[in-house]
């Protein structure tokens, strides 16, 4: 089945760095649109992050964290990353890694179908 | 941006009854309306997709109607693992689409 396994949140101060990864399993990693979401304690989901399947070669961004974090993706390790720079307080939020989803007659852009465990980020001093 | 509105932040029902929750947005959404359920500690899990269509493996007591501005989520039969958050999310305007604030069903 979909598996989907974030790694590297932690403690960070702010104005410091994180590099977030994603292991994907259960299905043709390449074939798929991915995306990050994340959700700060007590609130709604919130998209942040989106790459093309293929060779990634379109990403797009929340205008939150345009210019900040960065998007990439490795099919050869079924990987999907988020480099995640110039961290602020409002950045604190448990970060998921999702699948694009798609039904048997399309796929659907800005839609989550299959969502990984998540990754806390706590940004403070 | 597009605000989703839900209504009401919490509801209140016995196991068995009919539950039905709002979600209104500030602008048209036409039918890119989806469903999210989230269980505690859990990341959340798509439910109803444009409006009215239940993702994979989704019982057919979840169903959703409903289209530009007001829209309606509707779990019948409640069953005690129906008792958690629920958020409303539109992707008309993706990227970004947004979410609603969520609300809480809870047992009576």
């Amino acid at each position: 089945q979909v598996q989907l396994v974030e790694s590297g949140g932690g403690l960070v101060k702010p104005g410091g760095s994180l590099r977030l990864s994603c292991t994907a399993s259960g299905f043709t990693f390449k074939d798929y649109h991915m995306n990050w979401f994340r959700q700060a304690p007590g609130k709604g989901p919130q998209w942040i992050a989106y790459i093309s399947d293929r060779d990634g070669t379109y990403t797009n961004y929340a205008d939150s964290v345009r210019g900040r974090f960065s998007i990439s993706r490795d099919n050869a390790k079924n990987s999907m990353f988020l480099h995640l720079t110039g961290l602020r307080s409002d950045d604190t939020a448990v970060y998921y890694c999702t699948r694009g989803f798609c039904d048997t007659t399309a796929c659907y852009h800005g839609l989550a179908g299959d969502w990984g465990q998540g990754t806390l980020v706590t940004v403070s001093s | 941006e597009i605000v989703l509105t839900q209504s009401p932040a919490t509801l209140s029902l016995s196991p068995g009854e009919t539950a039905t929750l709002s979600c209104r947005a500030s602008q048209s959404v036409d039918t890119y309306l989806a469903w999210y359920q989230q269980k505690p500690g859990q990341a959340p899990r798509l439910l109803i997709y444009d409006t009215s269509k239940r993702a994979t493996g989704i019982p057919a007591r979840f169903s959703g109607r409903g289209s530009g501005t007001d829209f309606t989520l509707t779990i019948s039969s409640l069953e005690p693992e129906d008792f958690v958050v629920y958020f409303c999310h539109q992707r008309s305007d993706w990227p970004p689409g947004t979410f609603g604030h969520g609300t809480r069903l809870e047992i009576k």
